[in-house]
């Protein structure tokens, strides 16, 4: 079963709007972390926004927040004011504490934000 | 801030030869290293976990004698392909879990990637 499910294969979203990128996760270990990283062409991984398991606040950096669900193990991540460089590769992942805190990943959603 | 710097960042080789990869990290002690495969349009993959001082542990399906992981030093993980095919072409990432002396609530460090074209 996947662990890190990201529904929107693609997303297309004119410049200026929010857009919201969905993530769900499947996990029984109370210790966990959530990630959200930006993949340009390039390849590099670019963190955007962490959150974890015992956070009672949901997290936020500048244009990017991170709606936590945690009955629901939501974690969308929310783009305030898309711009043209927000396109890219947009990646969910999870560390579990009891699983060597290794890092899986969605299968990503391609955000293109249009002019 | 700590960094992980990976080389190269490409590379073309001869279908059957070995390629090394080098993860280090910069300014950090890293005693695990995860390596992943991403392949074209694809989500990244977690290939194995590099231990400083010990065995790397393969994720299943991984071929321990192609992929031949060593973590020499607290600062330095090498994959290496071994006998290296068009099929192994792909995009490897490292990445640093934790930064030691900055708690488990943190980002994870990636290297730049190295994208690795056999002909």
């Amino acid at each position: 079963a996947q662990k890190i499910t990201q529904t929107q294969p693609g997303m297309f979203v004119q410049e200026k709007e929010a857009v919201t990128l969905d993530c769900t996760y499947d996990t029984s270990d109370p210790s966990y972390g959530l990630f959200w990283y930006k993949q340009p062409s390039s390849g590099e991984m670019i963190f955007l926004i962490y959150q974890g398991s015992y956070d009672q606040q949901n997290a936020t950096e500048g244009r990017y927040s991170l709606n936590f669900q945690k009955a629901r193990k939501s974690a969308n991540l929310v783009i305030s004011a898309s711009q043209l460089g927000d396109s890219a590769m947009y990646f969910c992942a999870m560390r579990e504490e009891r699983r060597d805190d290794k890092i899986i990943f969605g299968k990503g959603t391609r955000l293109h934000i249009l002019p | 801030g700590a960094v992980v710097s990976q080389h190269p960042s490409w590379v073309i080789c001869k279908s059957g030869t070995s390629v090394k990869i080098e993860c280090r990290s910069l300014d950090f002690q890293a005693t695990t290293m995860f390596w992943y495969r991403q392949f074209p349009k694809q989500s990244l993959m977690l290939m194995a976990t590099s231990n400083e001082g010990s065995k790397a542990t393969y994720e299943q399906g991984v071929e321990k004698d192609k992929f031949l992981i060593n973590h020499a030093s607290l600062t330095l993980s090498t994959l290496t392909v071994t006998s290296a095919h068009p099929e192994d072409s792909s995009f490897y990432i490292c990445s640093a879990p934790v930064v030691p002396g900055q708690g488990s609530d943190t980002e994870a460090f990636f290297g730049q990637g190295t994208r690795l074209t056999v002909v």
